[in-house]
């Protein structure tokens, strides 16, 4: 089955940018979605197919995919932004397609 | 603006049926599929299954054997059971609602919105 690996924790000081990574084999001919969890709180969906973003996030937040690895980039991290974030993808290349997530990474601002 | 509210039992036993139920507000019911996700504490997220409006379903294979999700078009819900449940099947159990797109030959899904959550305890 297809596998996304995150890095478990990522940290960053406030004013500066974030870059959280997402590795799948080939994943730059997937579409990837990047979906932020606050403790307690459902996940809320800050980047879909790739790169877009949902009305509501903020331009901070940005996403690229190519190769072997994709990325969410928050720019100008804030407080606010200390979160869990989860890469997903649709695996459509195995004998049982479907969802695949991430392990998640915990963005800690420091 | 869509809105997923989610309700079940909290409290379970081992070999027990979980059970829950996701009510859809403010938007359309029929053009999507609805899917149960889970977390266990402090661990990942995991797929565990989905119905569309005519009830056709996709379970998650590790998941299946034990997993019915239904459907009821009047009032705009859908419900998970999950059998003969073990201490491992401990989590916060979340609705959501999939979405698909096409672009050239790739076709995608993805989770918008999520219903608020329920956490579902194992214990004897």
């Amino acid at each position: 089955s297809y596998v996304l690996t995150q890095p478990p924790s990522v940290s960053v000081a406030p004013g500066k940018t974030a870059r959280i990574t997402c590795g799948g084999n080939n994943i730059g001919s997937k579409s990837v979605h990047w979906y932020q969890q606050k403790p307690g709180q459902a996940p809320v969906l800050v980047i879909y197919y790739d790169s877009d973003r949902p009305s509501g996030i903020p331009e901070r937040f940005s996403g690229s995919n190519s190769g072997n690895t994709a990325t969410l980039t928050i720019s100008r991290v804030e407080a606010g932004d200390e979160a869990d974030y989860y890469c997903q993808v649709w695996d459509s290349s195995s004998d049982h397609p479907g969802v695949v997530f991430g392990g998640g990474t915990k963005l800690t601002v420091l | 603006q869509v809105q997923l509210q989610q309700w079940g039992a909290g409290l379970l036993k081992p070999s027990e049926t979980l059970s829950l139920t996701c009510a859809v507000y403010g938007g359309s019911f029929s053009g999507y599929y609805w899917s149960w996700i889970r977390q266990p504490p402090g661990k990942g997220l995991e797929w565990i299954g989905e119905i569309n409006h005519s009830g056709s379903t996709n379970y998650n294979p590790s998941l299946k054997s034990r997993v019915t999700i239904s459907v009821d078009t009047s009032k705009n819900q859908f419900s998970l059971k999950l059998s003969s449940v073990t201490a491992a099947d401990t989590a916060v159990y979340y609705c959501a609602r999939r979405i698909t797109m096409v672009r050239g030959v790739i076709t995608t899904h993805w989770f918008d919105p999520w219903g608020q959550g329920t956490l579902v305890t194992v214990s004897s």
